[in-house]
């Protein structure tokens, strides 16, 4: 049983296309994490939010407590977003992963 | 600008060999994580520390140990390497409190013959 569950696994875009990912999860939280993995490994945090929405330049991330659902909006999607995007959440002071959804934007 | 330093980024290990993978912060955070990452399995909690000196079990410890003799230090070491701790490995380390998020390393890519 996975606490943090994405769709889709894969994601392949058109350049300039809107790219919409899901995260739903399971448990009570008092934050969720969107976190983008490039090639090579290393990880940024993106967005912590706990209600509401986000927006830093095209990405936005929404979240709708009750339904417990995210997802994390890049818009006019460029070939430099490709990476994994990874959703988690935090309970205290425990934290679950979602598996990474891999985004590729071809030219 | 806040850091989490992992000690290597690729490394190529032989079975059986005793295999350090380091990881210091400047943040003068108390929380720090090890984690490992596999195709299809997402990251998996391997270790965490809450404190210097302490040290927790995490989702997956079997084969792995952790030091964390110094605050800004949180040492894995694989005692006895074996072909399926070949995997990418993530430091992390957060803030006490709710609502804080984690700095991440850039990773260490382990390869075991």
């Amino acid at each position: 049983k996975n606490e943090v569950e994405q769709s889709p696994q894969n994601l392949t875009a058109q350049e300039g296309e809107f790219i919409t990912i899901n995260c739903s999860y399971s448990v009570g939280i008092s934050a969720l994490h969107w976190l983008q993995q490039h090639p090579g490994g290393g990880i940024v945090s993106l967005f912590m939010l706990s209600s509401g929405k986000k927006k830093h330049g095209r990405l936005i991330a929404t979240i709708n407590i009750q339904e417990k659902h995210s997802s994390l909006h890049i818009t006019a999607s460029h070939p430099r977003d490709s990476a994994v995007y990874i959703c988690a959440v935090n309970t205290g002071n425990q934290f679950y992963f979602g598996t990474g959804t891999s985004l590729t934007v071809i030219p | 600008d806040v850091k989490v330093t992992q000690s290597s980024r690729y490394l190529v290990k032989r079975t059986g060999e005793k295999v350090f993978l380091e990881c210091v912060q400047d943040m003068d955070h108390e929380n720090m994580f090890w984690y490992r990452q596999d195709p299809g399995l997402g990251l998996r909690l391997i270790y965490f520390s809450y404190d210097v000196k302490m040290k927790e079990k995490g989702d997956i410890p079997e084969g792995y140990s952790v030091s964390r003799e110094k605050k800004e230090r949180f040492s894995l070491i694989l005692e006895s390497a074996s072909t399926n701790q070949t995997s990418m490995y993530l430091c992390a380390s957060r803030q006490t409190g709710v609502g804080f998020g984690y700095t991440f390393g850039s990773g260490t890519r382990l390869t075991v013959v």
